[in-house]
């Protein structure tokens, strides 16, 4: 699986929309981008994948570059309780029934502030 | 509520004692997957089952071990334990290759 690079750290006023930002220069053209996140010591919870198009559900955007290499993970009007570690993963999604387990790496502590 | 349920919730025991975790995945899931998560390791994947068999091996310790029941509930089994395996752990399912893995709550370990 590519590797991903994410700040450490980022600071979002509540309200305000929240763009995390993921460089994943070494992607296959087979491999999605997944983000998750882990809000203090619980499981961590599915947001959004893609493969090369936008993306968009009831949680999050998640906006892909045209050569694929980077991705940002917006949150439209972020509140107190979006405070979580928030991790970029690529993978491959493959036809296969038995799944992949996710490699997780540091991901970006979001910190949203009232 | 994810739908995966993991119990206990929390495990207090001593070095060298035996401790077993289970998971119950999610309706329909037939992918487990177990993570330890420790202060200064993140989560690591250990290990996945798909159907009653063993599919992927992560950094799993040789005392540790897995096994999926054809119920397709999984139970994590951590022996000769020491203070170092002190950590949440946590179990995942997830229903084919869709991608989204279900996270339950997780077992908090404490080896004193």
């Amino acid at each position: 699986d590519a590797k991903t690079t994410q700040p450490p750290s980022m600071d979002c006023a509540e309200g305000r929309a929240a763009n995390l930002p993921c460089n994943h220069s070494t992607i296959s053209g087979n491999e999605y981008v997944y983000w998750y996140r882990q809000i203090h010591s619980q499981g961590p919870q599915y947001i959004i994948h893609g493969l090369k198009n936008n993306e968009t559900n009831e949680m999050a955007s998640l906006i892909i570059t045209e050569d694929r290499k980077s991705s940002t993970l917006i949150l439209p009007h972020a509140t107190l309780r979006d405070t979580a570690v928030y991790y970029c993963i690529v993978r491959v999604t493959s036809n296969s029934n038995s799944g992949y387990a996710l490699n997780f790496g540091k991901g970006t502590s979001l910190l949203v502030t009232p | 509520d994810s739908g995966v349920t993991q119990t206990p919730k929390h495990l207090i025991t001593a070095t060298g004692q035996r401790v077993t975790l289970r998971c119950s995945p999610r309706s329909g899931d037939l992918s487990v997957y177990w993570y330890q998560q420790s202060l200064d390791q993140g989560l690591q994947f250990l290990i996945q089952y798909y159907n009653g068999e063993e599919r992927a091996k992560g950094n799993i310790l040789e005392r540790f071990s897995a096994q999926q029941f054809p119920d397709l509930h999984s139970e994590l089994n951590l022996s000769s334990l020491e203070l170092g395996d002190s950590a949440l752990y946590f179990c995942a399912s997830s229903h084919r290759d869709r991608g989204e893995a279900f996270f339950g709550q997780g077992t908090r370990l404490t080896v004193v």
